[in-house]
């Protein structure tokens, strides 16, 4: 039962360097999602993608990409990191369309850190 | 747009007390309400979910109604013990696929 997989589970980065957050889901899901997490803040949506193909600006989507690889994966790009990008970050999946298309599956997320 | 109110914590309860973290929404057409956990250094499991109004979604002794009318999903506990200490997430879901937003999480401390 892996789940929501993500990788790295810990990174550290110089500001202006670039990453890409790896997640993969192995329940045939639709719909995926990126949020990070924040002290105070819970959790705010960066980038989703409702199904294969199609991505969408969360909440606070500026310095960041997502590619919708295909329906299993779904990665988070930094491409200059800066230090408030530093948090945890979550990727997250949905069916989408069926009876249980409302649950969200969480992946045991990733702590960033840009110094 | 969408939102989700939490109370504020932390919250600071003795072991066998009741308790109650509100919640309330805004929303368009019908969401689906979820409470999710997220222990010390974990990610977030789900704890409950209610899909339609006057639902009761219940799990570990923990219970939380959909009231449409008061727009609320109010979350509670008979007897909380310190195990039950963590953050809690109140979290709605647009129509299928679309934004799953989440309130700000509610800090809960449970002392022996």
């Amino acid at each position: 039962n892996a789940g929501v997989t993500q990788t790295p589970k810990f990174q550290v980065l110089k500001t202006g360097q670039s990453m890409t957050l790896q997640c993969a889901q192995d329940m045939n899901h639709n719909s995926m999602y990126w949020y990070r997490q924040d002290p105070g803040m819970g959790l705010r949506l960066i980038y989703y993608s409702a199904s294969e193909g199609t991505t969408d600006k969360g909440e606070v989507p500026n310095g960041y990409n997502v590619s919708r690889l295909n329906k299993r994966e779904f990665s988070l790009r930094l491409e200059s990191a800066a230090p408030s990008q530093t948090s945890v970050y979550f990727c997250a999946s949905r069916p989408g369309f069926t009876q249980d298309g409302n649950t969200i599956y969480f992946g045991e997320g990733s702590w960033l850190t840009v110094v | 747009g969408d939102s989700v109110t939490q109370m504020e914590g932390p919250v600071t309860l003795s072991e066998e007390a009741f308790l109650t973290i509100n919640c309330t929404y805004t929303a368009t057409g019908y969401p689906s309400l979820f409470w999710y956990v997220q222990y010390p250094g974990e990610g977030l499991q789900l704890l409950l979910k209610a899909t339609k109004a006057d639902d009761k979604g219940s799990n570990k002794g923990f219970e939380a109604t959909y009231r449409k009318e008061t727009t609320s999903f109010h979350l509670e506990k008979g007897s909380v013990q310190v195990s039950d200490s963590a953050v809690y997430f109140c979290a709605l879901t647009e129509n299928q696929g679309g934004k799953l937003i989440f309130g700000q999480g509610t800090e809960l401390s449970v002392k022996p």
